[in-house]
């Protein structure tokens, strides 16, 4: 059985930085979409970034330039380095694998199927 | 950006009871359409995609039906378990975004 575990949250100013790691098992993060998904508190869910199989990432408008998503293939880690933090990065931020069906009539279509347990990210003066 | 619409927000229901949840999308989204279930301070679990299809593990009193831009999360006898909040997230183009989440409360 697939597991994701985050690690790296904690509380931050405004400012700084901070990187999370999401150490991934049961599957391999190079094959996969891999994406950060946030919970600001009480809030609903926000896509944040991606990385596809092939390298390419993307990024939401509301972290455009501040945050970057990586791969460590050898560690089957997904990292999200989060620069220049605001109070709205305040939220639990989950490590998702965005899967689909293998050789099935549903190849293509993608959903979050694997999540992590989340780690809360605190920024606060 | 496509932008996804609940309705309700929020519910309250019996145990028992056959609710249904709707999501709508801002342009068509085809089938691409997932449906999840969050239990308060836990991760989101997925329950329905492409619209229509059972994630493996998922009880059978779990469906969703719907395509273009009008879809339906329905749980056919809300189990006490059941008591969570809702998400629809489409999945037809980027961003993937969520919708605001429907929360099922005890009547």
């Amino acid at each position: 059985e697939a597991q994701l575990v985050e690690t790296g949250g904690g509380w931050i100013q405004p400012g700084g930085s901070l990187r999370l790691s999401c150490a991934v098992s049961g599957f391999t993060v190079s094959d996969n979409y891999m994406s950060w998904v946030r919970q600001a508190p009480g809030k609903g869910l926000e896509w944040v970034s991606v990385v596809y199989s092939g390298d390419i990432t993307h990024y939401a408008d509301s972290v455009k330039g501040r945050f970057a998503i990586s791969r460590d293939n050898p560690k089957n880690t997904v990292y999200l380095q989060m620069n220049s933090l605001r109070a709205e990065d305040t939220a639990v931020y989950y490590c998702t694998r965005e899967g689909t069906p293998k050789n099935d009539i549903l190849t293509g279509y993608y959903s979050f199927d694997y999540w992590g347990q989340g780690t809360l990210v605190t920024v606060s003066s | 950006d496509i932008q996804m619409t609940q309705s309700p927000s929020s519910l309250s229901a019996s145990v028992g009871d056959r609710i249904t949840i709707n999501c709508r999308a801002s342009q068509s989204v085809r089938n691409y359409l997932n449906w999840y279930q969050q239990q308060p301070g836990k991760a989101p679990n997925l329950l329905i995609y492409a619209a229509s299809s059972l994630q493996s593990g998922v009880p059978s009193r779990f469906s969703g039906s719907g395509s273009g831009t009008d879809f339906t999360l329905t749980i056919s006898s809300l189990q006490p378990e059941d008591f969570a909040t809702y998400y629809c997230q489409q999945s037809y183009s980027a961003p993937r975004t969520f919708g605001q989440g429907t929360k099922v409360e005890i009547k």
